[in-house]
């Protein structure tokens, strides 16, 4: 069975840093991964996916995520964070063969400071 | 219609009362999902539909949970005589052809929920 880990449940960086969030997944066949986005009070946004092309996978808003399957992760980064980054953010595994059920991990929020 | 479009938005009940909260998915999308979102927790998968069916509805917490979709479009999830755990976001989302990418964009679309308060 597939699932998620989020290493970080909260990450704070300075507005202009990199901003890092990790996540492993576990899954039994080739998975689709993602990472949505989650501002307080809002809907759930996708921020990008990988599902089988390249390996490095660019987003919106300059996120991008390398899917590296020897090391069973889909971190998420970005140059230079901005203050509208502050948000949840889910890292999320499917399986074609689970009927493209979800599975999110618990989340990491990231704070931005000025 | 033009997304997935959820009601109600906000829904405050009374211990013990039964509930009804609906999805309306995006037109065409054959594939529908009904997650749980507790307050500082991740999304919870509950149930699936292929069409009018489920074939996969492992992640429903228990029998006072149930859910059906009519017409291969509207969903419903029901919850009879409900706990104060039950209160959550309820987030619906619909998708095109899940696990078979070659059909092309294999993406979901979210409701914007239902907030259900337990009292």
């Amino acid at each position: 069975a597939q699932s998620v880990t989020q290493l970080d449940s909260h990450v704070s960086v300075s507005e202009g840093t990199p901003v890092l969030l990790r996540c492993n997944y576990s899954s039994s066949y080739s998975p689709s991964l993602f990472w949505y986005v989650q501002h307080p009070n809002k809907g759930l946004q996708l921020l990008l996916k990988y599902t089988s092309a390249a390996t490095l996978v660019k987003g919106i808003n300059g996120f991008e995520a390398e899917f590296k399957k020897s090391e069973t992760s889909f971190h998420l980064t970005k140059p230079s964070a901005h203050m509208s980054d502050a948000a949840e953010y889910f890292c999320v595994v499917s399986e074609y063969n689970q009927g493209g059920k979800l599975i999110f991990g618990q989340g990491t929020e990231l704070s931005v400071k000025p | 219609g033009a997304g997935v479009s959820q009601s109600p938005s906000n829904k405050v009940t009374e211990k013990g009362k039964d509930v009804e909260l609906r999805c309306d998915p995006i037109s065409g999308h054959t594939a529908l999902y009904w997650y749980r979102q507790s307050l500082g927790q991740g999304l919870e998968f509950l149930i699936y539909f292929q069409g009018n069916s489920a074939p996969d509805k492992s992640g429903l917490p228990s029998d006072r949970f149930s859910a059906e979709r009519t017409g291969g479009s509207v969903s419903t999830l029901t919850i009879q005589r409900t706990q104060q755990e039950d209160s959550a976001v309820y987030l619906c989302a619909s998708s095109l052809a899940p696990g078979q990418p070659e059909k092309g964009d294999y993406g979901y679309t979210f409701g914007s929920g239902t907030r259900l308060t337990v009292v």
